[in-house]
């Protein structure tokens, strides 16, 4: 157990609908991390929030938005649903602000667009 | 932009020893991150390379030659359990704007076999 929970754990939803994803770091971690790990794409970055604040980007789409809010805890919005949107989501904590070994996956959030 | 490459699957024998490559193409390479993750399971910290060398961890060893591009992970006395995908991923430094994003490869499956 990392320390890092993520909720809900699945999510069935159809095509254009929009979900909510969240994940709460580990006690005292300032940095979460949300990745999205699809069949045909591996493991992708999209976004990285320390203490509030966005720090990085990857290829996030325009569909998607996150924030971290004053207790640390981060949700990722997923909107306009699309099938290829199907994927594995996770969230990744760690005490820094830049990124390390010391980064901690949640279990997953497992989106299942139909 | 940034490229990496690793075999998509490997097999190999309970008690051997395997070798899983992983060659990467970057601007700006502020060290190399070795994953371990079962099906449906989050991706759990083996080990990170930063300098050239070896760095050896009980049955794991990872070795990293930055004028090369190329790490590897190599995996002794292979156990069932080992069965997984290993993924490489590469840090940017500041000044490439990626100080604060993993990079990911697809993975490699391995299947150990008895």
């Amino acid at each position: 157990d990392s320390g890092v929970t993520q909720t809900p754990k699945h999510l069935i939803t159809a095509t254009g609908q929009r979900v909510t994803l969240r994940c709460s770091p580990r006690s005292g971690d300032l940095s979460v991390y949300w990745y999205q790990q699809s069949l045909d794409q591996g493991l992708q970055f999209l976004i990285h929030y320390y203490n509030g604040e966005e720090r990085a980007k990857g290829n996030i789409l325009e569909r998607f938005s996150a924030q971290q809010f004053p207790d640390l805890h981060s949700e990722l919005n997923l909107s306009s649903l699309e099938l290829g949107d199907s994927a594995l989501y996770f969230c990744a904590s760690s005490a820094r602000a830049e990124v390390s070994y010391e980064q901690y996956f949640g279990p997953g959030t497992r989106l299942t667009v139909t | 932009g940034q490229n990496i490459d690793q075999p998509t699957e490997m097999t190999a024998t309970e008690g051997a020893i395997v070798q899983i490559n992983c060659t990467y193409q970057t601007s700006g390479f502020n060290g190399l991150f070795w994953y371990q993750q079962h099906a449906g399971e989050a991706p759990t910290f083996l080990s990170y390379n930063v300098l050239d060398g070896l760095e050896e961890k009980g049955r794991f060893s990872s070795f990293l030659s930055r004028s090369k591009g190329y790490s590897y992970l190599l995996l002794k006395e292979l156990q069932m359990k080992d069965s997984a995908s290993y993924l490489c991923a590469v840090r940017r430094d500041m000044f490439s704007g990626g100080y604060n994003k993993l990079i990911f490869g697809a993975g490699t499956r391995l299947a150990v076999h008895p």
